[in-house]
């Protein structure tokens, strides 16, 4: 199957500070894909959706001010943590898909950790 | 809008055991469904789906899913348990008019082996 990379898989950073997460798929184009949050031992859920070149769709009660989003192209998402807190730590997912598949496609995932 | 439901968060089977879990949906459509797996701190990992066809889905690793309209079902079965399947399993809904698009997940139902 298609390969999804999400870079870090794990980041520590302190109040205050901006943290990015990558999401690029490696072997496909990713006409859109989506981010998730998962607290512990919770399901996941969806944060926002973007299509390549346009804006992030997000999902009702994520501050888009916050939670940046930029899919600048067909292989690249960027999820950026502005100034985050400590309640922003958590685990965050990515997927894509193709305009042409019916599944969606995981990156690993990056626990984020705001001290 | 489209939900899901796993019944039993947390479900223990002895190794060799059948694996019965149960995930209940709740959509206007027939949607496409998925069962993923995730193993502690990485991604998701499709088991298997079902989008049309057969509605008994094969998938990786021994497990199977069965997809049943009239009970709004699709639960995931393994007829005889690994220790290697303990983790976390979470079954999903996808709206088939967009797809990725109303991506709903289950709560999760965490899957003990014992021997």
């Amino acid at each position: 199957g298609a390969v999804v990379s999400q870079h870090p898989s794990w980041v520590i950073c302190k109040s205050g500070t901006s943290v990015k997460i990558e999401c690029r798929s490696l072997d496909f184009q990713a006409t859109t894909m989506f981010w998730y949050r998962q607290f512990p031992k919770q399901s996941l859920m969806l944060m926002a959706t973007s299509n390549e070149g346009s804006k992030a769709t997000y999902e009702q009660g994520v501050e888009k001010d916050k939670f940046l989003i930029n899919h600048a192209s067909l292989t690249l998402s960027t999820l950026t943590v502005t100034s985050a807190h400590p309640e922003d730590s958590s685990f965050y997912i990515c997927s894509a898909r193709d305009s042409g598949n019916t599944e969606a496609f995981f990156g690993q995932g990056t626990r984020l950790t705001v001290v | 809008a489209q939900s899901v439901t796993q019944l039993g968060s947390h479900v223990s089977v002895s190794e060799g055991a059948l694996v019965l879990l149960r995930c209940n949906y709740s959509s206007s459509v027939p949607p496409y469904l998925f069962w993923y797996v995730q193993y502690p701190n990485q991604g998701l990992q499709l088991l298997l789906k079902y989008t049309t066809g057969a509605t008994l889905v094969k998938g990786i690793n021994g497990f199977e899913a069965e997809f049943k309209k009239s009970e709004t079902s699709f639960h995931l079965t393994k007829p005889s348990a690994h220790m290697s399947d303990a983790a976390e399993y979470f079954c999903a809904v996808s709206d088939r008019r967009g797809y990725g698009q109303n991506f709903v997940f289950g709560p999760g139902t965490r899957l003990s082996v014992l021997p």
